[in-house]
């Protein structure tokens, strides 16, 4: 089975632009999360979809992140504008089972470099 | 306020000896703990889990060990391949709950 895909794999951009990130899960798999590692510090975690639902979105910084997931399937993650301390690698993970019981499937990331 | 720690950023290992990576938690309600490795460039990859209410899982190479009254929590990897060098990341959970991860420890096997 295909794995979870992200887009872009890195994003370079000046300080007030704006950029979104993309993320394919596995298909089927109904839980969606975003996680984000600035560098050598923990993969923090920022919110949790169960289908097109927020479940949890107690660890999204400020009002300049936006997440979606229209339908249930794939999900976005805009930032803007975006600020200095943005910079970081951005993880998506899904899993079937809600938990952490099979542990989650990551992406490989998207790094983002805010100038 | 971190609740997962691993206090060795790095650990350097002789080909062949155990590997031991250490976890301390702050959070008594944890119900799962977990290790993921990552490769760079590439996403974290779940290595092995252990419930709350077990003290050791073992799998292959891999053996987890959980201490709830210290709550501590350690990775051994016997015996260490190169292909182990890695970043270790330990994270624990609540049941139905997010994955909370720790800032990881770089493992380097030397030859």
């Amino acid at each position: 089975e295909a794995g979870v895909t992200q887009f872009p794999s890195h994003s370079v951009i000046e300080k007030g632009q704006t950029v979104t990130l993309r993320c394919d899960p596995i298909s089927g798999h109904d839980n969606l999360y975003w996680y984000r590692r600035v560098m050598g510090k923990e993969i923090k975690f920022l919110l949790h979809f169960v289908k097109e639902s927020k479940q949890d979105e107690s660890g999204m910084p400020n009002n300049r992140f936006l997440a979606e997931r229209t339908g249930g399937t794939y999900s976005t993650l805009k930032v803007q504008p975006a600020e200095l301390e943005d910079s970081g690698v951005y993880f998506c993970a899904s899993s079937q089972v809600q938990g952490p019981l099979y542990g989650y499937t990551f992406g490989s990331g998207t790094r983002l470099t805010v100038v | 306020d971190q609740q997962v720690k691993q206090n060795s950023p790095s650990l350097s290992v002789q080909e062949g000896r155990i590997s031991i990576l250490n976890c301390d938690y702050t959070n008594s309600m944890f119900d799962y703990f977990l290790w993921y490795k990552k490769y760079p460039a590439e996403g974290p990859t779940f290595l092995i889990s252990i419930s709350s209410i077990k003290d050791k899982n073992e799998d292959g190479r891999f053996t987890v060990f959980l201490n709830k009254s210290a709550k501590h929590l350690s990775l051994h990897i016997v015996p260490s391949q190169p292909g182990d060098s890695a970043v270790y990341f330990c994270a624990a959970s609540r049941i139905d709950d997010k994955i909370i991860f720790g800032k990881g420890t770089r493992l380097h096997i030397l030859p």
